[in-house]
């Protein structure tokens, strides 16, 4: 099972939007609704930000959505904050072993 | 507040073992499936192992079966990872990180990690 695609880097302004993918194959993100997202800061453990394709926790905010179509789970991060700089992974179920893949990673810098 | 804690890292040669614990806090342990993750330096997230809030079901990434083996002890809090013939590629931080009440496949907290070094 290899590593889901990610753009290693996008950038914006504040108060921006922008849109980070994450393409799989049908035996991953297109096979189930169990793609997750992760925000980790240097130096930090990762903190959950989406769930279950379009879910966000408690506590997170309103400007983080998720998406899926086909093989591919988007994150979108509107109005573009400071603090949301950081790297930004996605994870998705399987099926199989090893039963849950994550993605090569995004940086995420606001400009 | 919900807490776990990675302990148990360190620099090791090749060939030996070690093992990881991850003390659990501020929520009922026994209630919850736990997963350890690592990262290489540098690199991606790679999931390794999970374990049923019971410990009756287990699961390890075919890519370190044999040498990775996940446990759990409730009466502990605590959570382990056995590491033996540790290989230079399993340095990494190792995360555990506990899964979301309702589904195994959301990993709602996370430790903050501890380092293992393999080198001669």
């Amino acid at each position: 099972q290899s590593a889901l695609t990610q753009p290693a880097s996008v950038s914006g302004s504040p108060g921006q939007s922008i849109t980070i993918s994450c393409t799989g194959t049908s035996s991953d993100v297109g096979g189930y609704n169990f793609v997750s997202w992760y925000q980790q800061h240097p130096g930090k453990a990762p903190k959950l930000m989406i769930y279950d394709v379009s879910n966000r926790p408690s506590g997170v905010s309103n400007r983080f959505s998720g998406s899926k179509s086909g093989n591919t789970a988007s994150l979108t991060i509107s109005g573009l904050q400071a603090e949301d700089e950081a790297d930004y992974f996605c994870s998705s179920y399987t099926g199989s072993n090893p039963f849950y893949v994550f993605g090569t990673g995004t940086e995420v810098t606001v400009l | 507040q919900v807490q776990l804690v990675e302990s148990g890292g360190g620099v090791v040669q090749p060939g030996r073992s070690l093992r990881l614990s991850c003390a659990a806090s501020g929520f009922i342990f026994s209630d919850y499936t736990v997963h350890w993750v690592r990262q290489a330096p540098g690199k991606g997230l790679e999931w390794l192992a999970v374990i049923s809030y019971d410990g009756s079901q287990r699961y390890s990434a075919d890519s370190v079966r044999g040498r990775l083996t996940i446990s759990r002890d409730n009466s502990k809090n605590t959570l382990y990872l056995q590491m033996n013939s540790l290989r230079v590629d399993d340095t990494a931080v190792y995360y555990c990180a506990r899964a979301e009440s309702s589904s195994w496949h959301n990993f709602d907290n996370w430790g903050q990690g501890t380092l293992v070094t393999v080198s001669s």
